[in-house]
């Protein structure tokens, strides 16, 4: 069956750190992959989207990158801040055009 | 101000009563989703709309129902044959289905 995988322990990150973020999938062959941003008690917020075709998105100090050979994501802010502190969800669409998200992970960013 | 509204942000119900979640946007997008969120748990499609007058079951249907008479309006309705209805509840739209989703503030509701 299809499965995505996201760290389910917090990643803890000293302020200024770069926050690496991994989203892992099997049994999938996704046209689409994007991350989310999730605060407690709230809605997801969109951050990024990348394509099967890309191998690499950036916006600000946000980066992510797709290896549909590893079957992989991998989701980095740079110079990380507290106010990055949040639950970051990945999500993937296959030919259907229907998504599945992972269960997130938790980013904290220590001052 | 454009953008995509729930209510109530809370919610209490017996057990054996239906209960109808709002979710509206203004946005003009054509596909609506409606998810289940449980702690520590990703989102769970329940159903998706992407297009008026026509919605599609997702992996958690069983004991919901939905609606879709108007592109701004995608009603969910819990009803009492679902089993564990307490959860926190997120309604999104996107202009098409592949695209980035735009989240409402989410319902949680609490079934006793």
């Amino acid at each position: 069956s299809q499965k995505i995988e996201q760290n389910s322990e917090a990643l803890n990150i000293q302020e200024g750190k770069t926050a690496t973020l991994t989203c892992n999938y099997t049994n999938y062959s996704p046209a689409y992959l994007q991350w989310y941003r999730q605060d407690p008690g709230r809605g997801p917020v969109f951050l990024l989207l990348i394509r099967e075709n890309e191998k690499e998105k950036r916006k600000e100090r946000l980066k992510v990158t797709f290896d549909t050979t590893l079957k992989q994501s991998l989701f980095h802010i740079t110079a990380s801040q507290p106010a990055d502190s949040a639950t970051y969800l990945c999500a993937l669409w296959g030919g259907s055009y229907i998504p599945t998200f992972g269960r997130g992970t938790s980013l904290i960013v220590h001052p | 101000d454009g953008g995509i509204t729930q209510s109530p942000k809370y919610l209490f119900r017996k057990e054996g009563q239906n209960v109808t979640l709002s979710c509206e946007q203004n946005l003009n997008h054509d596909a609506m989703y409606w998810y289940r969120q449980d702690p520590g748990q990703g989102l769970r499609l329940i159903y998706y709309s992407q297009i008026v007058n026509d919605f599609q079951k997702g992996d958690i249907a069983e004991g919901y129902s939905v609606s879709r008479e108007k592109k701004e309006s995608f009603p969910l309705t819990v009803t009492s044959a679902q089993k564990n209805p307490t959860a926190f509840y997120l309604c999104a739209s996107s202009i098409a289905p592949s695209d980035e989703q735009y989240f409402g503030p989410g319902t949680r509701l609490t079934v006793t």
